[in-house]
């Protein structure tokens, strides 16, 4: 069976900051790789994309950045927070060719103070 | 632009009170439309994929179903356990890799 694991689960940082977020997959190959952003009460913004190593695609412009070093494996990175970057960040993966639901890990709460 | 819209944004239910959730959406071409439940502080889990007007799929008390213009995911006699934030999502024709949510129903059930 596959899973899906980020950490850390909590993160506090301060304002200029540097971050980094992680993601990995088990139990599958060659998956297309998502991170999104949930602010309070609302819903999921897609952040980030991958169909596979080195091959990111970003939906929302912004000082964040995304990197897939291993099949498997991908990060969120930023190198100067700030204060509108806090929230709850979550890392989906799914098949590459389909089936097209994304299957979603536990999310890494990050407040940035 | 693709746009889901949820209603109500926060629903309370008595257990054993069956209702509707519904999901609005606007896409030029739909590949998908997707129903996830979300627990406090946890990631979204997948619930159900429906692709084509009138396909129905059912898991224990939840049904979700589809027409051109919306989704309602039908929860017959709720529980506490059944708790939760429900998101609705589509997926375009053209953007395979995109997943655009509506805002989610909170739902509550009291004992």
């Amino acid at each position: 069976s596959q899973t899906i694991h980020q950490w850390p689960a909590t993160l506090v940082q301060p304002v200029g900051s540097p971050l980094s977020l992680e993601c990995t997959v088990e139990g599958t190959s060659n998956p297309n790789l998502y991170w999104y952003r949930q602010a309070a009460g609302r819903g999921l913004q897609l952040l980030f994309y991958s169909v596979g190593i080195g091959q990111i695609s970003s939906e929302v412009p912004q000082n964040l950045s995304a990197s897939r070093p291993q099949d498997r494996q991908f990060i969120l990175s930023s190198k100067k927070l700030l204060l509108s970057d806090s929230g709850f960040y979550l890392c989906a993966w799914r098949y590459g060719p389909g089936p097209y639901e994304q299957y979603f890990g536990p999310g890494t709460r990050l407040t940035v103070t | 632009e693709d746009q889901v819209t949820q209603s109500p944004e926060a629903l309370r239910l008595q257990e054993g009170e069956s209702s509707s959730l519904n999901c609005s959406y606007t896409v030029s071409g739909l590949r998908g439309l997707f129903w996830y439940r979300q627990d406090p502080g946890k990631g979204p889990e997948f619930l159900f994929t429906l692709y084509s007007a009138g396909e129905e799929k059912e898991k224990e008390r939840l049904k979700a179903t589809l027409t051109k213009k919306e989704s309602f995911l039908h929860i017959t006699a709720p529980k506490p356990e059944d708790s939760a934030t429900y998101l609705c999502a589509v997926m375009n024709n053209n953007a395979g890799n995109m997943l655009t949510f509506g805002g989610g129903t909170r739902l509550m059930v009291k004992p």
